[in-house]
């Protein structure tokens, strides 16, 4: 069945420094992809999405781009701030499993001042 | 903004009782989830439903858990009885036919 990898956690940066999370997926059909965050005590909020293949998501800095032959949608940041702080799950949502999304274990997420 | 309502923000309860959790979708939305996160497990799918009709539940223990949506406006799941391995978040999320899932901000269950 479909699934999503993402790299363990947690991760632990100083500010202003470059992130990337990685996330592999595997699918039957052609999935739209996702990256949810949730900050502490909340619920899970849509970050960026990607709906075909080479489309690239963005959203406050970051990004990730959808890539077909490598089966990945890692996301990015050039300069992470403290506000940053929180747990990133990267999903997949594929009509052939009948559009229900699918979540990473997701990587939390420390920056340091 | 448009938002997914969950009731209630928290719930403690004993042993055994049973437990209600209510959710109420964006309007117009079709699809609703119901998921649960553990530290442990993370973010597990329990049951979905379009035009209220279930489409899977098998993410859900059957004994214990039912889910309804007795009408487009409200969702339900319950717990009878409730045990103390249930104690996790458990989130409602909606989705039109255009995609755009919403969480809400998810029930704090407790079982003591």
């Amino acid at each position: 069945g479909d699934s999503v990898t993402q790299m363990e956690g947690p991760v632990t940066l100083s500010e202003e420094a470059f992130l990337t999370i990685n996330c592999t997926y595997t699918a039957t059909g052609y999935p739209s992809l996702f990256w949810y965050v949730q900050y502490p005590g909340e619920g899970l909020q849509l970050l960026l999405k990607a709906t075909k293949a080479d489309d690239k998501g963005s959203n406050k800095g970051f990004e990730a781009t959808y890539r077909k032959e490598t089966t990945s949608f890692h996301l990015e940041k050039g300069s992470v701030q403290v506000s940053d702080s929180a747990v990133y799950f990267c999903a997949l949502s594929d009509f052939a499993s009948g559009d229900k999304i699918i979540f990473g274990k997701g990587t939390r997420l420390h920056i340091l001042p | 903004d448009a938002r997914v309502t969950q009731t209630p923000r928290h719930k403690v309860t004993e042993m055994g009782q049973e437990v209600t959790m209510r959710c109420q979708p964006i309007l117009g939305h079709n699809t609703v989830f119901w998921y649960r996160q553990t530290m442990m497990q993370g973010l597990e799918l329990l049951a979905y439903f379009r035009n209220r009709a279930p489409l899977d539940d098998s993410g859900m223990p059957k004994d214990r858990f039912s889910a309804e949506m007795p009408d487009a406006t409200l969702a339900t799941l319950k717990i009878q009885p409730s045990e103390p391995r249930d104690s996790a978040v458990y989130f409602c999320a909606s989705a039109s036919d255009r995609g755009g899932y919403t969480f809400g901000s998810g029930t704090r269950l407790t079982v003591v």
